[in-house]
């Protein structure tokens, strides 16, 4: 149980294109989604809470009109990575917590799309 | 804002040894603390996890202590295994909404 799929694993595109990454929970439904963004050999760095129905909340520094997330159901949040620039290669990591949790319920991670703008 | 420091950066052991990573936590409104398993191009595996109102977890060769008072929190991998070569991090609970705060990893090398 508690399966975090992600989609695409991998995708190059040109600079200034939009990039859409997809983030489902499979036998669980979430009613609240992350997303990381982690450079190479660095740590995971929180972009953004995605709550079901409601606004994402994001972090300090991190663009929402760049970075567009919808959580449009409790299985599905997307990403999307709007003209995109080569400085926005990077490893891009969501995760899920179950639905009718209290505090501190485990994150599950999805696999990670690995973006390269060229 | 909440800062999670991580220790040591890298940590080089022999097949059998011990292992120990530690982290420390600013906030102590934190109340949840798990330690993830990256492997390299890989997602990250929740390996244990510990809340603030127990002092020690222990899952097979795997173990967590809690000092809430001091804000830190450790790793400890026992009989270690090459297998267990991978980049560990802790992370800390903040926030509502139970977002996490990761520590900067440790690389775990286990050499046969």
């Amino acid at each position: 149980g508690a399966v975090v799929s992600q989609h695409p694993s991998w995708v190059i595109c040109k600079s200034g294109t939009s990039v859409k990454i997809e983030c489902r929970s499979l036998d669980f439904q979430a009613t609240t989604m992350f997303w990381y963004r982690q450079f190479p050999k660095q740590s995971l760095m929180l972009m953004a809470t995605s709550n079901e129905g409601s606004k994402a909340t994001y972090e300090q520094g991190v663009e929402k009109d760049k970075f567009l997330i919808n959580h449009a159901s409790l299985t599905l949040s997307t990403l999307t990575v709007t003209s995109a620039h080569p400085e926005d290669s990077s490893f891009y990591i969501c995760s899920a917590r179950e639905l009718g949790g209290g505090a501190g319920e485990t994150q599950y991670f999805g696999p990670g799309t690995r973006l390269l703008v060229l | 804002g909440e800062n999670v420091e991580q220790h040591p950066s890298t940590l080089s052991v022999q097949e059998g040894d011990s292992a120990v990573i530690k982290c420390t936590y600013s906030d102590s409104a934190s109340n949840y603390f798990p330690w993830y398993k990256q492997e390299l191009g890989k997602r990250p595996q929740l390996i244990i996890d510990i809340r603030s109102n127990v002092g020690e977890k222990k899952d097979q060769r795997i173990a967590v202590t809690l000092n809430k008072t001091a804000k830190h929190f450790s790793l400890h991998i026992t009989e270690t295994q090459p297998e267990d070569s991978a980049v560990y991090f802790c992370a800390a609970s903040i926030g509502g909404f139970q977002k996490l705060v990761f520590g900067t990893g440790t690389r775990l090398l286990v050499s046969p």
